[in-house]
């Protein structure tokens, strides 16, 4: 039981560049979150997803996207990378009701 | 929009010692509110949570204390060790479901030998 899992863990890009950041839980949750954390400023919700085939917008989803197209799989995407998208990025995921988050380990992003 | 703060910013403490870290939330529709430890490039983890109609928790040297009428909310530390040196977050659910958080930023909290 692997939980939460992110790939890749850590990635350099070129402002301009694109990628996809995959998140996969094994929980079978329904709730799925991309956040970003920035010193001193704790986690910032991107987007959410409250299942298969939707997705929302949290905090601060202004240059993100997000797919999920299967249950367990939550994808971000960046399609036009900027130096202000430079962070680590979480993925967590929840069962309904008031269950707690659970975390990946994280994504370091440098954009350059 | 909804907020969460969260005090002090850093915390040094001696071993032995005990360590309290504040929140204050501003949603008074939360009624979850989850307490996270973050080791150095490690995932925030789930340590302590308290739900709205509980005033206290307690899970052997952590506790947790809420009180809804000031809508703040306490971690209390006892007998503190150096493997508690961490950062930790607190969090408040947000209204509109779907187990939604606001995080606070973060308190640094370091235990000296």
């Amino acid at each position: 039981n692997a939980g939460v899992t992110q790939t890749p863990k850590f990635r350099v890009l070129k402002t301009g560049q694109s990628m996809t950041l995959l998140c996969a839980q094994d929980m079978n949750h329904e709730y799925m979150y991309w956040y970003r954390q920035d010193p001193g400023m704790g986690l910032r919700l991107i987007h959410y997803s409250v299942g298969e085939g939707t997705t929302a917008k949290g905090e601060v989803p202004d240059g993100y996207n997000v797919s999920r197209l299967k249950k367990q799989n939550f994808l971000l995407g960046l399609e036009s990378a900027a130096p202000s998208q430079t962070s680590v990025y979480f993925c967590a995921s929840s069962g309904q009701g008031n269950q707690p988050q659970h975390f990946g380990d994280g994504t370091r992003l440098s954009i350059l | 929009g909804e907020n969460v703060e969260q005090h002090p910013s850093t915390l040094s403490v001696q071993e032995g010692d005990s360590a309290v870290i504040k929140c204050t939330y501003s949603d008074s529709a939360s009624n979850y509110f989850p307490w996270y430890k973050q080791e150095l490039g490690k995932r925030p983890q789930l340590i302590i949570d308290i739900r709205s109609n509980v005033g206290e928790k307690k899970d052997q040297r952590i506790a947790v204390t809420l009180n809804k009428t000031a809508k703040h909310f306490s971690l209390h530390i006892t007998e503190t060790q150096p493997e508690d040196s961490a950062v930790y977050f607190c969090a408040a659910s947000l209204s509109g479901g779907y187990n939604k958080l606001i995080f606070g930023a973060g308190t640094r909290l370091a235990v000296h030998p």
